[in-house]
């Protein structure tokens, strides 16, 4: 079946420092892809979103590259800070009604 | 309300035991959707309601799981005979349509323990 993967579990950054967490695809049918933040305890949050007929979107602090050749996804965080801890998820839509998320990668800021 | 609500938060029962778990979405979002989020896992898809369209039930692990929406708001997800593996953050979800724009807006879940 179809899925989305991360490629780290885990990743730890000095505060202050710029973020990248990336996600690997795999139905080149996916037209619409999403990062989402899961702080401890609460839902998933919308981050930012991509669609297929773009390859890098930017929002504050946060920018989203989509390279379809490779089938890649990556979300880069400038400037860390402790909030950014969390759990970031990526997910993908296929003109379909759901949306499949990853595993999942957990952000550690280092103070 | 301003987002979307679950409740219970948290749930303890007893294997076996019969639970039922509530959503109430985003005023005037017509999708609501169930995830269930396993310890370190992703979210594993159960179940959409769309309007009044008969809902998506292919994410539903088994038959002991079934979910209702009435009015086009609420919804609850019942599980019956609960097992241990049934143990889980259960996330609600809604959108304004299957259009999506920002995706979904989830509730903060109902952790599931059984024990």
């Amino acid at each position: 079946g179809e899925s989305v993967g991360l490629h780290l579990p885990t990743l730890s950054v000095q505060e202050g420092d710029n973020s990248i967490i990336n996600c690997a695809y795999s139905n080149s049918a996916s037209d619409y892809f999403i990062w989402y933040k899961q702080e401890s305890g609460k839902g998933p949050q919308f981050i930012i979103d991509i669609r297929s007929n773009m390859d890098k979107r930017q929002g504050q602090r946060v920018t989203v590259l989509l390279n379809k050749t490779v089938k890649h996804l990556s979300l880069q965080i400038a400037a860390t800070q402790p909030g950014d801890s969390a759990v970031y998820f990526c997910a993908e839509n296929f003109g379909n009604e759901k949306l499949t998320f990853g595993t999942g990668t957990r952000l550690t800021i280092i103070p | 309300g301003a987002g979307v609500s679950q409740s219970p938060s948290n749930k303890v029962t007893e294997k076996g035991k019969d639970v039922e778990l509530r959503c109430d979405p985003i005023s005037g979002h017509t999708a609501l959707y169930w995830y269930r989020q396993s310890l370190g896992q992703g979210l594993e898809f159960l179940i959409y309601f769309q309007g009044n369209s008969a809902p998506d039930k292919s994410g539903l692990p088994s038959d002991r799981f079934s979910a209702e929406r009435t009015g086009g708001s609420v919804s609850t997800l019942t599980i019956q005979r609960t097992q241990q593996e049934d143990s889980a953050v259960y996330l609600c979800a809604s959108s304004l349509s299957r259009a999506f724009n920002y995706g979904y807006t989830f509730g903060s879940g109902t952790r599931l323990t059984v024990v």
